[in-house]
């Protein structure tokens, strides 16, 4: 019962540094989401995907790049990393547009950068 | 635009008490879902319950309800006698019907049940 599995769990960069990180669901989902949390601010989606090959823009996706070139795999990318990007950040995934679908969610990625 | 506000930053409760903890949302939407979630200190999300606009019952999953006013746009979460395990940071989300892909999520309400 692996669900969505996020790699690393924690990861120190300096800036300027890039990092790849990977979310990769075992349940055949269709949707997949790397959201963001910071304190007093809840989750802030970056980035979604509706479907292999597919991506596009949440509400906070400067500095961030993605791609869904398996459909059971979601990356993220930081290209330069800055201080900013520091927060945990959770990869989520669902089945459909079927509204009562919940979102499956990974244990996170703490990332620090100094 | 959809909007989720969460007015509680912070709870405390008695162990065995009822807690309510609160959510009101916008949309123009006219189908859409709330949802709420759960997040412990060890810091994984966990689903708890889920509202449907035009469900004419109010969800219940447990000792978890959700006393829904569509009217009023709330969506509060009722914990019914708390658990000192209850103790964690909640959230309130929803996803409209028009770009029903998207969950925009609330603030949170971080609540610590009292022995």
């Amino acid at each position: 019962n692996a669900g969505v599995t996020q790699t690393p769990k924690f990861r120190v960069l300096k800036t300027g540094q890039s990092m790849t990180l990977l979310c990769a669901q075992d349940m055949n989902h269709e949707y997949m989401y790397w959201y963001r949390q910071d304190p007093g601010m809840g989750l802030r989606l970056i980035h979604y995907s509706v479907g292999e090959g597919t991506t596009a823009k949440g509400e906070v996706p400067d500095g961030y790049n993605v791609s869904r070139l398996k459909k059971q795999n979601f990356l993220l990318g930081l290209e330069s990393a800055a201080p900013s990007q520091t927060s945990v950040y959770f990869c989520a995934s669902n089945t459909d547009r079927e509204i009562a679908q919940p979102q499956h969610f990974g244990d996170g990625t703490r990332l620090s950068i100094l | 635009a959809q909007k989720i506000t969460q007015t509680q930053p912070g709870m405390f409760v008695q162990e065995k008490e009822a807690v309510t903890l609160d959510c009101t949302y916008d949309t123009s939407d006219q189908s859409y879902g709330l949802f709420w979630y759960k997040q412990p200190s060890s810091g994984e999300m966990i689903f708890l319950i889920y509202q449907g606009s035009y469900d004419e019952q109010n969800a219940t999953e447990g000792r978890y309800s959700l006393n829904f006013q569509k009217a009023r746009k709330s969506a509060n979460l009722v914990i019914s006698a708390s658990q000192l395990g209850d103790s964690a940071m909640y959230f309130c989300a929803m996803r409209g019907y028009f770009g029903n892909e998207k969950l925009t999520f609330g603030t949170g309400t971080r609540l610590t049940i009292i022995p």
